[in-house]
């Protein structure tokens, strides 16, 4: 079965340091991993989506990369912002077994940039 | 489009009371996901249905849980009878598709059940 971990739980750093969360899964055979953010009430928004066969996949400021056969996945964060303030996900997809898909999420690094 | 709603966003019941949550999808979108998520489990998928129709319900804890999809616009989730446990936060999410469904995923707010 599918497990995903993030650590920290939380991180807390002052505005315009540059950052990186973690990620990490214990089956290698994935069909993508998700990056996913979620502010408080409200629901997960997709940042970035790395395929299976790729390395990493940037958008703005963020850029995420994949490790496959050692399990981890890196969010890195340039010059952070105090609307990057939220909760940060990491979802990775297991290959469609009898055509079902699946989902397994990481907890979650609740992310305080200070003013 | 006003995105994935939910409804109601807070629900707060007693033990033993039957519960239904509520979800409109976005127009034109053929898969349909609901989640839970607590402190103790993270983020959980239930059950997901493609075209009206449940694929995997793997994910429902007890035959407590049943979730219907009548038409393309609505779908529910019920819980009878609810228990202090089931206290979490219940989100739907609906995408179109594409290679994977899970790919394009669009999250409603969620709900906030509290058993008591």
């Amino acid at each position: 079965k599918q497990e995903v971990t993030q650590i920290p739980a939380a991180l807390s750093v002052p505005e315009g340091e540059n950052l990186v969360l973690n990620c990490s899964f214990t089956d290698s055979a994935i069909y993508n991993l998700q990056w996913f953010r979620q502010d408080p009430g409200k629901g997960l928004t997709s940042l970035l989506l790395i395929q299976s066969s790729q390395r990493e996949q940037t958008s703005g400021r963020l850029n995420a990369s994949l490790d496959k056969s050692s399990g981890r996945s890196t969010l890195y964060i340039a010059a952070s912002q105090p609307g990057d303030s939220a909760t940060y996900l990491c979802a990775v997809e297991s290959p469609p077994g009898a055509g079902s898909y699946q989902l397994t999420f990481g907890k979650g690094t609740k992310l305080s940039v200070i003013p | 489009d006003a995105g994935v709603i939910q409804s109601p966003r807070h629900e707060v019941t007693e033990m033993g009371q039957e519960v239904t949550l509520r979800c409109k999808p976005i127009s034109g979108h053929d898969y349909l996901f609901w989640y839970r998520q607590t402190m103790m489990r993270g983020l959980e998928l239930l059950i997901y249905f493609n075209n009206n129709v449940p694929i995997d319900d793997s994910g429902m804890p007890e035959d407590r849980f049943s979730a219907k999809m009548p038409n393309a616009s609505f779908s529910t989730l019920k819980i009878q009878p609810s228990e202090p446990r089931d206290s979490a936060v219940y989100f739907c999410a609906s995408s179109f598709g594409g290679d994977s469904p899970t790919d394009t995923q669009y999250f409603g707010p969620g709900t906030r059940l509290t058993v008591l």
